[in-house]
Order: C-alpha cells, then structure tokens, then sequence
C-alpha cells in the first residue's frame, strides 16, 4: 500500500513565524500535493508538482512556497504565518500516469497559528 | 478528532441497511469522477472512480452511479457496517485539468 507521511500531527505556531510541513511517500509517485481543508470549504489547493524541482500553483497559493528537492519529498513552507493559516493541511501523491487519478492522502497535519 | 465540516449535510442509516450519498457535480465537461471516504482523523481515502464514458461501476460493496443528463453521481453502500462512518467526498476533473472536490457528506450508521 501506498503510504503518505507527513511529519506531524499537530503543530502550533505563533504569527509571523517560518513554519515547514514536510511530506514523503514511498511508492515513487510523480506527482504530489498539498491541500488545505476548512469546515464548509472542502480541500482546496495550495501547490503541487509533478517532478522533482517542479511545481505548480493551486488555487489559494498565497502566502505558501513548496519544495520538492527529492521524488519522495514534498515540503509546504509558511513564510511567515498568519492566523488565516490556522488550517488542517494534507499532503497527497499519484503516479504519473493520470495526474489527478486517485490521490493517496496522508493523515493531515493541524496547524494552529496564535 | 478534528471535525471536517461543522455544517455537513448528514445521512443515518442503521446497520445493515443500503447507504446512498448524492453529489451533483458542477461542469458538465467533466469526464473523471471519484470518491474517497474520510474517517475522523484521517487524511481522505480513495474509494472508487469513474469515467464519464460509464454509467455504473462497481466495487466491494460499493457502486457508483453518473447520470450526466443531470450532472449527478451516487455512491451506494451496501449492507452499511458501522465502520463505514465517515466524511464522503464526491470529486470531478475535466481533461486532466485539477479536482474539484465537494464538500461532503457526513454518513452515520446506528446499531
């Protein structure tokens, strides 16, 4: 089975502090996103890529910066969070063939931003 | 555990009864759908998917509906188990462009 990990459960942060959420899978997946999932507004998209050193911007990707140095690894970098920020965050991947054909998700990381 | 949606429209069956979860999808374009289930806690799961050249599709225990005259999609679970309580998201894309993921349903299931 696919696995997606993403280094923490819960995270608290104060405002204006660099926050990192990193990700890694482990099926050598391509393609790989970062999500963010708020009551009544469902998943929305932040970023993805599709390679290594690639990256693409989602819907909502201001205020957020990726990094996907390594296949497997795919960081989402707060550059200076803010309260609107607070937010569960998922991180999902896919092969390469059928870019948006069945996302594995990881468990999600709740950020708490004060 | 954290809670995916304050105000999610809600279905409660009881155990071992047949669940259906609607979604009405938005672009008629659309030629990719799935449906992925999300417990408490949990990232979403993937749990079955579509083309818009079918109009059924079935898995263990689950079956998938479109009906593009009305641009709708169903998820039906049958004999539901209390372990099939979760969050239920219909998702959609158009020529490989990005999801678009609805915003749930909250399905119960009582003893």
């Amino acid at each position: 089975d696919v696995k997606v990990t993403q280094s923490s459960r819960y995270l608290v942060k104060r405002t204006g502090e660099k926050v990192f959420l990193e990700c890694v899978q482990d099926m050598d997946h391509e393609n790989m996103f970062w999500y963010r999932q708020d009551p009544g507004l469902g998943l929305r998209l932040i970023y993805f890529s599709y390679d290594v050193k690639m990256k693409e911007k989602g819907d909502i990707p201001e205020g957020y910066s990726v990094s996907r140095e390594k296949k497997e690894r795919f960081s989402l970098i707060l550059e200076s969070a803010s309260t609107n920020q607070t937010s569960m965050y998922l991180c999902a991947s896919s092969r390469g063939q059928g870019l948006w054909e069945k996302l594995f998700f990881g468990s999600g990381t709740q950020l708490s931003v004060l | 555990g954290e809670s995916v949606g304050l105000h999610l429209p809600t279905l409660s069956v009881q155990e071992g009864d047949n669940s259906i979860i609607n979604c009405a999808y938005s672009n008629s374009a659309s030629d990719y759908f799935i449906w992925y289930k999300q417990e408490s806690g949990k990232g979403p799961q993937f749990i079955i998917d579509i083309r818009s050249n079918m109009d059924k599709r079935q898995g263990q225990r689950v079956t998938v509906l479109l009906n593009k005259t009305v641009k709708h999609l169903s998820l039906q679970i049958a004999a539901t188990q209390p372990g099939d309580s979760a969050v239920y998201f219909c998702a959609e894309t158009y020529n490989t462009d990005k999801l678009i993921f609805g915003t749930g349903t909250r399905l119960q299931v009582f003893p």
